[in-house]
């Protein structure tokens, strides 16, 4: 009965390197959501993803990063050229279906600190 | 974006004792929910809520859908240790026709602590 899960729990980089988080939602779910938290702040939208697809990004910086959800393999967030503001936990969801009525079962978090 | 005002920031209480927050937007929204949030975890489901005016418990928990779809609180009885953690509400978002998406936007947090 695995739950979404998410790697690495923390991973460290300089500025200037590339950042890749990795979700994999629950079996059976075809619907991921990114969310990133600021210390003592809220979760913020990122994205939305459907197999292949990009449903709703609006919550994505214009530059330095992405996503993606492939037919096969986990989804994966990219965050290139990193800099000290990217540093937050990153949180994966998913749901078995578009929008999950708000029920969306999250991930523990990729803990991301950029040196 | 759509904004969710959360209070109280933080609340320190003994065991045994009731608990309620709540959760104000200036839009409506068809769906509210309550998540809990542990250190270091990702947080958790507690209450999904469809319907203006709808009360719905989970075991100690409840909560409320207000009648103008504008607001929300949750309640918590006989509160014990496990109950510390970041409660966050959330609305589901809908697009320009109604159809809901799949973004949640999320209020800031009440941080419950609770003394044995």
């Amino acid at each position: 009965n695995a739950g979404v899960m998410q790697n690495p729990r923390h991973l460290v980089r300089r500025r200037g390197q590339e950042a890749r988080l990795r979700c994999s939602p629950m079996k059976g779910h075809s619907h991921v959501y990114w969310y990133r938290q600021l210390p003592e702040e809220g979760l913020k939208f990122m994205v939305y993803l459907q197999k292949e697809n990009i449903i709703d990004e609006s919550g994505m910086p214009k530059e330095r990063f992405s996503a993606e959800f492939p037919k096969e393999g986990p989804s994966i967030l990219r965050i290139q050229q990193v800099v000290r503001g990217d540093s937050a936990a990153y949180f994966c969801a998913s749901s078995p279906a578009k929008g999950g009525r708000g029920k969306q079962f999250f991930g523990p978090g990729t803990r991301l600190t950029v040196l | 974006g759509q904004q969710l005002n959360q209070s109280p920031q933080s609340m320190f209480i003994q065991e045994g004792e009731d608990v309620s927050m709540n959760c104000t937007s200036s839009s409506i929204f068809n769906t509210w929910l309550w998540y809990k949030q542990d250190p270091g975890e990702g947080p958790v489901l507690l209450i999904a809520l469809y319907k203006a005016g709808e009360l719905t418990s989970n075991g100690r928990l409840t909560a409320q859908f207000g009648i103008t779809r504008k607001d929300s609180f949750l309640n918590i009885s006989a509160s014990i240790p496990s109950d510390v953690g970041i409660y966050f509400c959330a609305v589901l978002e809908a697009n320009a026709g109604g159809t809901s998406y799949g973004k949640l936007t999320f209020g800031q947090g009440t941080i419950l602590t609770v003394h044995p």
